[in-house]
């Protein structure tokens, strides 16, 4: 089954750290860019970032709201992807989703089933 | 950075009408154009995208049309399982952004 299936997400105080996970299956991680997006509490949808493949050298793209503090990596051997969050603050509470980026058009075509980070003291 | 601006934010409808969501770019971005449905708890799942190519497996009830940077997003006749919330997202430059979302909601 083509799936990403995600972990890690908690409680954190606010200045913590977390990392994030999602393994994909079903399909060849490795010829796909790969995105996170996340929803705040009654919100709407926030991009976070993208990590590109090996081909492009891995390099990544932040939304401003978490560059220098979230860094994007994967584990093609592992068909996983990474999501380390530092320096974390309350306004990063959110349920985090990690999705595939279709190939060709750049679309997101599959999604993980989210998970919840809460920053609180 | 690029704003997408959505309408209505919320809209109540019956089951059989025809709802209209309007997305509007704050630059020109092409057809880089995606709709997205959600419903609570869960993921969202592409219905449209490139402004108009229905993805597969969608039901043709739905469509997406463009002009200049307004995008539309139409469903002819509302079913019970439509009843979700709705966003639009480009992708024509980074940071890639999301609109703010219309919640269809029963009448």
């Amino acid at each position: 089954e083509v799936q990403l299936v995600q972990s890690g997400g908690g409680l954190v105080q606010p200045g913590g750290s977390l990392r994030l996970s999602c393994a994909a299956s079903g399909f060849i991680f490795s010829d796909h860019q790969m995105d996170w997006v996340r929803q705040g509490p009654g919100k709407g949808l926030e991009w976070v970032g993208r990590i590109r493949k090996r081909v492009n050298g891995y390099s990544a793209e932040y939304a401003a709201s978490v560059k220098g503090r979230f860094t994007i990596s994967r584990e093609d051997s592992k068909s996983s992807l990474f999501l380390q969050m530092n320096s974390l603050e309350n306004e990063d509470t959110a349920v985090y989703y990690c999705a595939r980026v279709r190939n060709g058009d750049y679309y997101i075509d599959l999604w993980g089933q989210g998970t919840l980070v809460t920053v609180s003291s | 950075d690029i704003q997408l601006t959505q309408s209505p934010s919320f809209l109540s409808a019956s089951v059989g009408d025809r709802v209209t969501i309007t997305c509007r770019a704050s630059q020109g971005i092409s057809t880089d154009l995606a709709w997205l449905q959600q419903k609570p708890g869960k993921a969202p799942k592409l219905l449209i995208y490139a402004a108009s190519t229905l993805q597969s497996g969608v039901p043709s009830r739905f469509s997406g049309s463009a002009s200049g940077t307004e995008f539309t997003l139409t469903i002819s006749s509302l079913q019970p399982e439509d009843f979700a919330t709705y966003y639009c997202r480009q992708r024509n430059s980074y940071p890639v952004t999301f609109g703010g979302g219309t919640k269809v909601e029963i009448k």
